[in-house]
């Protein structure tokens, strides 16, 4: 059971450079989601997506895009990166209505921008 | 905005103690509450949930219940192990925005 597939795990950028971050769910789900987590700040939103084609914005997403072009999988983008995008980044997924359904998640994958 | 706020951590307690994770919201509307959990070096999933005010939800002796008078949602556990260590996270679902927002998180650490 594969379930949130993110990869890759750890990747170390120097300022400037860019990069994709992968996620693939063998759920079938509809509604896919981009978090990164920093010490103190919880999870927040950079980007989501309801549907395969679509993508909307969420709380931080400056610096990022995405994309949504298969159902299965959801690309987080970083096209120049900047010390301040230094963070864990987790994908999710649900396909069940937000207000009983679960959010699967991946396990995460650590950035470092020199 | 709707928003979740948590109590800061680290919480540390000693095996078989009595936990309480204070969570209160802030929020238009009727949204649910959800209590996510994060073991060290995975990514989060749900522990418990309650979809409407006075519902409890439960879970691997976890519980905490929807009040809407006091826009709560404390977690609880009668007597905590060593493998209940982990991040805890609040959230609420934004209808509007079909998403969920989260809370910054109370690390736990349980000590033999």
């Amino acid at each position: 059971n594969a379930g949130v597939t993110q990869t890759p795990k750890f990747r170390v950028l120097k300022t400037g450079q860019s990069m994709t971050l992968l996620c693939a769910q063998d759920m079938n789900h509809e509604y896919m989601y981009w978090y990164r987590q920093d010490p103190g700040m919880g999870l927040r939103l950079i980007h989501y997506s309801v549907g395969e084609g679509t993508t909307a914005k969420g709380e931080v997403p400056d610096g990022y895009n995405v994309s949504r072009l298969k159902k299965q999988n959801f690309l987080l983008g970083l096209e120049s990166a900047a010390p301040s995008q230094t963070s864990v980044y987790f994908c999710a997924s649900r396909d069940a209505p937000l207000n009983t359904g679960e959010l699967f998640f991946g396990e995460g994958s650590r950035l470092t921008v020199l | 905005g709707n928003s979740v706020t948590q109590m800061e951590g680290p919480v540390t307690l000693s095996e078989e103690a009595f936990l309480t994770i204070n969570c209160t919201y802030t929020a238009t509307g009727y949204p649910s509450l959800f209590w996510y959990v994060q073991y060290p070096g995975e990514g989060l999933q749900l522990l418990l949930k309650a979809t409407k005010a006075d519902d409890k939800g439960s879970n691997k002796g976890f519980e905490a219940t929807y009040r809407k008078e006091t826009t709560s949602f404390h977690l609880e556990k009668g007597s905590v192990q060593v493998s209940d260590s982990a991040v805890y996270f609040c959230a609420l679902s934004d209808q509007g925005g079909g998403k969920l927002i989260f809370g910054q998180g109370t690390e736990l650490s349980v000590k033999p």
